[in-house]
């Protein structure tokens, strides 16, 4: 079945270290994104990417980092410079800009302990 | 910023009707109504969208007023499991990433 896949479900961090959350998608889709959600809140954008080789920059991408080397594959560095790590992330694609078809992954959960 | 406006929590009754209102008053022409929702701990899932026209399908139905100003999401018979958060995302169809407000907590109460 085609999906969007996110690795690890939950991960735990030790304070300075870098961390990389896995995404791979087999819907060929050309656009992905990261978001982030806190408790209670809703999604915010860290990094979106339409194309191989290119991605932007969202909402709150300080202290985050990404690559789009292949379509099926978006990592998401969260590296020592974020101050406030711990949240829900979720990885999502579509097939082109529009934005109904959007498939979410199941998140990871990142905790720094 | 979200460009929506939506009540942070409803209830509804196992079986009923659930209808989930979402205020779009600053929507433009091009703009269309998205709804996803999220289930606790897990990605939202798209449920619906339109611009000017009602529309339904087999998870939901969307009533647009004539003004466009406003929507409202039917869950036309409401199970536990549509227990969750619903988004409404007013926005142009287009290479602009989808915004997420906080959304509607709802609860289908057996």
């Amino acid at each position: 079945d085609g999906g969007i896949t996110q690795s690890p479900k939950y991960l735990f961090r030790k304070e300075g270290q870098n961390v990389t959350l896995s995404c791979e998608q087999n819907l060929n889709h050309d656009a992905m994104y990261w978001y982030r959600q806190d408790p209670g809140q809703g999604l915010r954008l860290i990094y979106y990417s339409q194309i191989v080789n290119d991605f932007q920059k969202g909402d709150i991408a300080e202290g985050y980092s990404v690559s789009r080397e292949k379509k099926e594959s978006f990592p998401l560095t969260v590296t020592s410079a974020q101050k406030n790590p711990t949240a829900f992330y979720l990885c999502a694609s579509s097939i082109d800009r529009t934005a109904y078809g959007y498939t979410f992954g199941s998140g990871t959960r990142l905790t720094v302990v | 910023d979200a460009k929506t406006t939506q009540p942070p929590s409803m209830d509804c009754a196992e079986g009923r009707a659930a209808n989930l209102p979402c205020n779009h008053s600053t929507i433009s022409g091009n703009e269309y109504v998205y709804w996803y929702r999220q289930i606790h701990s897990q990605g939202p899932q798209y449920i619906i969208h339109g611009l000017k026209n009602n529309e339904t399908n087999e998870m939901a139905s969307l009533i647009i007023t004539e003004d466009r100003k406003s929507s409202t999401l039917i869950l036309p018979h409401a199970t536990l499991r549509d227990t969750a958060v619903y988004y409404c995302i007013a926005q142009y169809s287009g290479n602009t990433p989808l915004v997420f407000g906080k959304g509607t907590r709802l609860s289908v109460i057996a």
